[in-house]
């Protein structure tokens, strides 16, 4: 069974840059994983923030952008703001169709 | 613009079944594949189940196969999930997502509440 691994939390500074990646207990993520992120606040639907990726979604800021960092996939925050304060979840493709997401990351900006 | 709304959501006892539906609009929803996805209260999201655009091609994740059976109407531009065998675990609010295309979920409905308990 495929797991996805991501930091149960984070935190940064109003202004700081933060990294959370999303990982494979067995394996690398690659492109072909097609990692996509997103963005969602209590009591609200998720966002979607990056796909494939590193493409941002329409009306992202440019403070999000996406990667891989060595056998992971990375969402990176620059310049964080108090509203990016969330939880972000990633989900890889992993064939035949099948999607699996990771636990999330709740991220703390303080 | 895209809008996709659920329903169908309520309280079932266990071993009971229920129908969720997704009605969408905005959008070509026939050219469009589409998901389910659930979130328990207080719990990450789940990946549940996504259906081509023609409806040949389904799947669902191991916690559900076998009980649970997406499906879809392009020509009511409705999507379904058949939910049998109910189970406590199941509890969880049911969104459905529209495929992007880039193997990404793009669009989400808010979401209806399942709650699986006797």
């Amino acid at each position: 069974q495929t797991v996805v691994t991501q930091e149960p939390s984070f935190s940064v500074s109003p202004g700081g840059t933060v990294t959370l990646t999303c990982g494979l207990s067995s394996g690398s993520v690659s492109a072909s994983s097609y990692p996509s992120w997103y963005q969602q606040t209590p009591g609200q639907a998720p966002r979607t923030l990056i796909y494939r990726t590193n493409i941002r979604s329409s009306g992202v800021p440019d403070r999000f952008s996406g990667s891989i960092l060595g056998s992971k996939a990375a969402l990176t925050i620059t310049g964080a703001q108090a509203d990016d304060e969330s939880y972000y979840y990633c989900v890889l493709y992993v064939g035949g169709d099948i999607w699996v997401f990771g636990g999330g990351t709740k991220l703390t900006v303080l | 613009q895209v809008h996709l709304v659920e329903s169908g959501g309520g309280v079932v006892q266990p071993g009971g079944s229920l129908r969720l539906y997704c009605a969408a609009s905005g959008f070509s929803f026939g050219d469009s594949g589409m998901h389910w996805v659930r979130q328990a209260p207080g719990k990450g999201l789940e990946w549940v189940a996504f259906i081509q655009y023609f409806g040949d091609i389904k799947t669902h994740a191991d916690s559900v196969r076998g009980r649970f059976t997406i499906s879809r109407d392009n020509s009511k531009n409705t999507l379904y999930l058949q939910m049998n065998s109910l189970r406590p675990e199941d509890t969880a609010l049911y969104y459905c997502a529209r495929d992007g295309g880039g193997y990404d979920l793009d669009h989400w409905g808010q979401g209806t509440l399942v709650t699986v308990s006797s």
